[in-house]
């Protein structure tokens, strides 16, 4: 149980195109999930907090009009890196939280994406 | 700023020894410990979570947890080449996001 997907696993596209990352919890209801970002040899740095109903919460640095996150549901938030440049080029992460109560303050990780932008 | 600090390594240990990896935090009232593993172009994978002070055993990893002196840290038992991977410890504020280490990475010789 508590399977995390995520879709594309890897996108290519060119410098200004929107790109569309799915992340959806395949088992279990999330109320909250989260956006991470790890560029190569990096650690992963959270970039916003996604609450299903309500408007994402995005750490500070992070463009939340470049990086617009949607969580309309209990089992999927999609981030979409609008306009991409070539220095948004990095392996993007999902991770929910299970809020029934077996394991409530595990987070489960997505595979991730690795976005390219040419 | 909450910041939790490692050693990036790397670790060198050979096959069959003890590999230790460390980790400091700076917010005293985190209250809930992860350690992770990830291997090169991966997503994390769970290792242990600890709460409380002292030692939790799970097979070959202990996690070992002193509040007091905000440190946590990971002993691999018996250590395989296949645990060579980046162990990333994370630690949870009280809004349940986690604040990641910049890693420690882990080369076993066979």
């Amino acid at each position: 149980g508590a399977v995390v997907s995520q879709h594309p696993s890897r996108v290519i596209c060119k410098s200004g195109t929107s790109v569309k990352i799915e992340c959806r919890s395949l088992d279990f209801q999330a109320t909250t999930m989260f956006w991470y970002r790890q560029f190569p040899k990096k650690s992963l740095m959270l970039m916003a907090t996604s609450n299903e109903g309500s408007k994402a919460t995005y750490e500070q640095g992070v463009e939340k009009d470049k990086f617009l996150i949607n969580h309309a549901s209990l089992t999927l938030s999609t981030l979409t890196v609008t306009s991409a440049h070539p220095e948004d080029s990095s392996f993007y992460i999902c991770s929910a939280r299970e809020t029934s109560g077996r394991s409530y303050n595990e987070q489960f990780f997505g595979p991730g994406t690795r976005l390219t932008v040419l | 700023q909450k910041e939790v600090e490692q050693n990036s390594g790397p670790l060198s240990v050979p096959e069959g020894a003890i590999a230790s990896l460390n980790c400091t935090y700076s917010d005293r009232g985190s209250q809930s410990f992860f350690w992770y593993r990830q291997y090169s172009g991966k997503s994390p994978e769970l290792i242990m979570f600890i709460y409380s002070n002292g030692d939790k055993e799970d097979g070959r990893f202990t996690a070992q947890l002193n509040k007091a002196s905000q440190y946590v840290s990971l002993l691999i038992r018996d250590s395989q080449p296949s645990d060579s991977a980046t162990y990333l410890c994370a630690v949870m504020d009280s809004s349940y996001k986690l604040i990641f280490g910049s890693g420690t990475r882990l080369l076993v010789r066979p």
